[in-house]
């Protein structure tokens, strides 16, 4: 059975870090792409970065040069890493299995979630 | 903004039958495929459809997807009260540097 299971999350203040993990089982990390995803209060799901099973890393705009995916294929466990946090940056994240073709490209499983929480 | 667009809200009756219509582009639904979510309140999204209109395993024909031009359809017939969620679109941007897309979602309520 698939299974995605965050960690990580919490209460932060601006300007500091965090390391989001996704435990997973039932499959391997490294040979999909696996990406975040995170939801704002009361907002709609905005994708957040993916890392292909070539190890290709990419992110959206708001949060390049800020966060970085990563994986540890011994331990079958998604990471990112966030740094200089902001108040916009409060969502809860989630982890989820990317499948098909680019062109055709959807999130078959997700993980719970885990809340991150930026303020002071 | 969402780069596609969904209606905020959709009501209908239980046993009647429901559309949520997404809206985008040529650089997206336009050439690309649209899968759709389900999130129940609380819970993490769950894929409903995929590729336009397959089901993944264990997802009801109730439920049901099409696409035509840059319009994508979610469609749920026989609704329920645990049907009660919202309902989000997603596809691929190919003009965009981050293009993975949602819309910005829709509110089912079962009267």
């Amino acid at each position: 059975e698939v299974q995605l299971v965050e960690s990580g999350g919490g209460l932060v203040q601006p300007g500091g870090s965090l390391r989001l993990s996704c435990a997973a089982s039932g499959f391997t990390v490294s040979s999909n792409y696996m990406s975040w995803v995170r939801q704002a209060p009361g907002k709609g799901l905005e994708w957040v970065s993916v890392i292909y099973s070539g190890g290709s890393t990419y992110y959206a705009d708001s949060v390049k040069g800020r966060f970085t995916i990563s994986r540890d294929n011994s331990k079958n466990t998604l990471y990112l890493q966030m740094n200089s946090l902001r108040a916009e940056d409060t969502a809860v994240y989630y982890c989820a299995r990317e499948r098909g073709p680019i062109v055709a490209t959807f999130f078959d499983y997700w993980g719970q979630g885990t809340l991150v929480t930026v303020s002071s | 903004q969402s780069v596609l667009t969904q209606p905020p809200s959709v009501s209908a009756a239980p046993g009647q039958k429901v559309t949520i219509s997404c809206s985008g582009s040529s650089s997206n639904i336009g050439n690309n495929y649209v899968s759709w979510y389900q999130q129940l309140p609380g819970t993490a999204p769950k894929l409903l459809i995929y590729e336009n209109n397959k089901r993944p395993s264990g997802i009801p024909d109730r439920f049901s997807g099409s696409k035509s031009g840059t319009s994508a359809t979610l469609g749920i017939t026989g609704l329920q009260t645990g049907d009660e969620a919202d309902y989000y679109c997603g596809t691929w941007d190919s003009s965009l540097s981050a293009p993975r897309v949602f819309g910005g979602g829709t509110k089912l309520t079962v009267l």
